[in-house]
């Protein structure tokens, strides 16, 4: 069964604290993204990565980090320098070139304690 | 600087009846357009989308409508059904870039 899985569900983060979203996908994609959505917006860019090894800021990288060392892989740490940690996180992935339709996981809540 | 924008924050429509959710753009680069679905707390799941060539796209009760020269696109549902209530994000980006520009999303509400 292809998809993308994201862990956990929920996550809590104290003050100061560096927390780690996960993001697996076996649908063979090159492509893999990071959105955050906040109530009432859409869906902004965080990190995208066009293949193993490589990514690249979105619109609102600030306070966020990223690394690519599998093609299944993609997580997201969310560091203490981002102020406003509370949004729900999406992660989604393409093919890639040519890719046109982005699929996404089931998302994470990340809150702060 | 809101490149593709959805003006309706929420709709409601009288199942059977038509929906119909609408989304303006920006850039003219945009050459691609999707529309997607999204339950609370749940990932977004593709529903329907349309290239810059085409000017309609059509699978089962969705329909999606696009006219460059007025920069917007619409979506419409027919006839509308109460497990169609969620939030549609329509999505744009332009060819051999993997930036997906989002709308902000309207709320669609079916009525029983």
């Amino acid at each position: 069964d292809g998809g993308i899985t994201q862990s956990p569900k929920y996550l809590f983060r104290k003050e100061g604290q560096n927390v780690t979203l996960s993001c697996e996908q076996n649908l063979n994609h090159d492509a893999m993204y990071w959105y955050r959505q906040d109530p009432g917006q859409g869906l902004r860019l965080i990190y995208y990565s066009q293949i193993v090894n490589d990514f690249q800021k979105g619109d609102i990288a600030e306070g966020y980090s990223v690394s690519r060392e599998k093609k299944e892989s993609f997580p997201l740490t969310v560091t203490s320098a981002q102020k406003n940690p509370t949004a729900f996180y999406l992660c989604a992935s393409s093919i890639g070139v040519g890719g046109e339709t982005q699929y996404f996981g089931p998302g994470t809540r990340l809150l702060v304690l | 600087d809101q490149q593709v924008k959805q003006n309706s924050p929420s709709l409601s429509v009288q199942e059977g009846r038509i929906s119909i959710l609408n989304c303006d753009y920006t850039n003219s680069m945009f050459d691609y357009f999707l529309w997607y679905k999204k339950y609370p707390a749940e990932g977004p799941t593709f529903l329907i989308s349309i290239s810059s060539i085409k000017d309609k796209n059509e699978d089962g009760r969705f329909t999606v409508f696009l006219n460059k020269s007025a920069k917007h696109l619409s979506l419409h549902i027919v006839p509308s059904q109460p497990g169609d209530s969620a939030v549609y994000f329509c999505a744009a980006r332009t060819s051999g870039t993997y930036k997906y520009i989002f709308g902000t999303g309207t709320r669609l509400k079916v009525l029983a």
